[in-house]
C-alpha cells in the first residue's frame, strides 16, 4: 500500500468553478501536510502547508486536513486558466526523518 | 538568486554509460536531495544530505551515488545506465531537514536507450 494515495484525474472545469483535490494516507504519524503545484515540465512549487488537523485559507486557496479520516483536501475557488497545473500533496512527519511522502498528482485543466 | 539550478535540461544515454547530474543553490541551505518522477509514481527519494559532508538513502537510491564537497552543490551520479532509470530528476534544498518548504529545481530529462 502507498504511503500516499491521490487521484490522478484528469480534472478539467469551467473558468470559475470550485474545484476539490484530494489525498488519503495511511501514516497517523504525519503532521506536515503541503500541497505543491506543477506546471507542466517545471519543478513543483510550494502552494500551502498545513500543521496538523484544520483549516487553512491563502486567497482562492483553502487547505483542509481531517487527521481522523488520514485526509486532506485543497478547495481552489474561482478557478482561472492560469490554475491549469498538475497538485501534489505531501507529507512528512518527525519520526520518518520528516522524508516528503509525495501523491503522484492531479492535473488539472481550467477552461476558460 | 537564481534559486536552485540543474544541468543538463535534456540527456539521452545508452545502457551501461555514466553520467552526473549537477545541481546546485545559492540560497544557502543545508538540506538538499534528489528525487525522480516517473508517471503513476510521483516523486521518489534517491538520496538526501544534512549538510557538506553528510549524504544518506532515499527510497530509491539503488544505481545512484551523490556527494557534497560544498554547501552548493549535491551531484547525482548514475554509475551504469538502464533503462529502468529513465525518468525526470529534481533536485531540492530546504533551509533544514525539518523545513516544510523544499525548492526545486526545474528539473533533467533523462532518457535511456
Amino acid at each position: 500500500q502507498k504511503e500516499v494515495e491521490q487521484d490522478p484525474g484528469p480534472l478539467s472545469v469551467p473558468e470559475g468553478a470550485i474545484v476539490s483535490l484530494n489525498c488519503t494516507y495511511s501514516n497517523s504519524a504525519f503532521q506536515y501536510f503541503m500541497w505543491y503545484r506543477q506546471y507542466s515540465r517545471k519543478g513543483p512549487e510550494l502552494l500551502m502547508y498545513t500543521y496538523s488537523s484544520g483549516n487553512k485559507e491563502d486567497g482562492r486557496f483553502t487547505a483542509q486536513v481531517d487527521k481522523s479520516s488520514k485526509y486532506i483536501s485543497l478547495f481552489i475557488r474561482d478557478s482561472q486558466p492560469s490554475d491549469s497545473a498538475t497538485y501534489l500533496c505531501a507529507m512528512s512527519a518527525l519520526n520518518t526523518g520528516n522524508q516528503f511522502y509525495f501523491g503522484t498528482g492531479t492535473s488539472l485543466t481550467v477552461i476558460p | 538568486n537564481a534559486g536552485v539550478t540543474q544541468t543538463p535540461k535534456f540527456q539521452v544515454l545508452k545502457t551501461g554509460q555514466s553520467m552526473t547530474l549537477q545541481c546546485a543553490q545559492d540560497m544557502n541551505h543545508e538540506y538538499m536531495s534528489w528525487y525522480r518522477q516517473d508517471p503513476g509514481m510521483g516523486l521518489r527519494l534517491i538520496h538526501y544530505s544534512v549538510g557538506a559532508g553528510i549524504t544518506d538513502q532515499g527510497e530509491v537510491p539503488n544505481g545512484y551515488n551523490v556527494s557534497r564537497s560544498t554547501t552548493e552543490d549535491f551531484p547525482l551520479r548514475l554509475l551504469s545506465a538502464a533503462p529502468s532509470q529513465t525518468s525526470v530528476y529534481f533536485c531540492a534544498s530546504s533551509l533544514s531537514r525539518s523545513s516544510y518548504e523544499q525548492y526545486f529545481g526545474p528539473g533533467t530529462r533523462l532518457t535511456v536507450t
